[in-house]
């Protein structure tokens, strides 16, 4: 059962325009949630997290937003930087701990020069 | 660099082996996470420790184990491996909760 679901395997974006990932959840129980990014042959890196007590949380050229009702987080990259060419995790943790970070597939961003 | 340190980095091995994974969180988190990630999959949660004691279990097979140390380093044991117990493994290290997990650079296992 796959709690966490990013839907696009891969994203292809023109330099200095937006980009936008998305993911979508399945446990009404999550309340915080993050998005990863990873290189090849490195770890994911944490980019921005969101607690449900919030929709919109802002760090920079990387906006996050939430739909609890939806059940749905999107990431937003403005202007996107071919640096940020990587492979994009969602995740979804419950502040309690009950439920533990559950990650996603992963979609692949290419940000073409 | 996130101030966890994860040895070896590769890993080749036959099946039925045993091998031990390491890990050193960053300085100051108590709290330790083993994922195991597998041909371009998502991230598979496998156990987490806080402080010596195993807090949660996820989709971990008998035939691994892990501990926590004094010092809070952590390992992860895997036995009788099998061709399918190739990928990634990473360790994430976390501060108070909630917060984000820290990872490392992984090691990546090959069985043979």
């Amino acid at each position: 059962d796959q709690q966490v679901k990013q839907n696009s395997p891969s994203l292809s974006v023109q330099e200095g325009r937006i980009s936008i990932l998305n993911c979508d959840y399945t446990n009404s129980m999550f309340d915080y949630f993050l998005w990863y990014k990873k290189y090849p042959a490195e770890g994911p890196t944490f980019l921005i997290s969101i607690s449900s007590i919030k929709d919109k949380n802002e760090d920079g050229r990387f906006t996050v937003f939430l739909n609890k009702s939806a059940k749905h987080l999107s990431l937003h990259i403005v202007p996107s930087q071919p640096g940020d060419s990587a492979v994009y995790f969602c995740a979804a943790s419950s502040a309690s701990g009950t439920y533990k970070y559950i990650f996603g597939t992963g979609t692949r961003l290419k940000v073409l020069a | 660099d996130s101030g966890v340190t994860q040895t070896p980095k590769h890993l080749i091995t036959a099946t039925g082996q045993r091998v031990t994974l390491r890990c050193s969180p960053r300085s100051g988190d108590l709290s330790v996470y083993w994922y195991q990630q597998s041909l371009d999959q998502g991230l598979q949660f496998l156990i987490q420790y806080y402080n010596g004691e195993e807090r949660a279990k996820g989709n971990i097979l008998e035939r691994f184990s892990a501990q926590q140390f004094p010092d809070l380093h952590s390992e992860l044991n895997l036995s009788s491996l099998e061709l399918g117990d190739s990928a990634l493994y990473f360790c994430a290290s976390q501060g108070d909760s909630p917060s984000p997990l820290h990872f490392g650079n992984g090691t990546r296992l090959t069985v043979t």
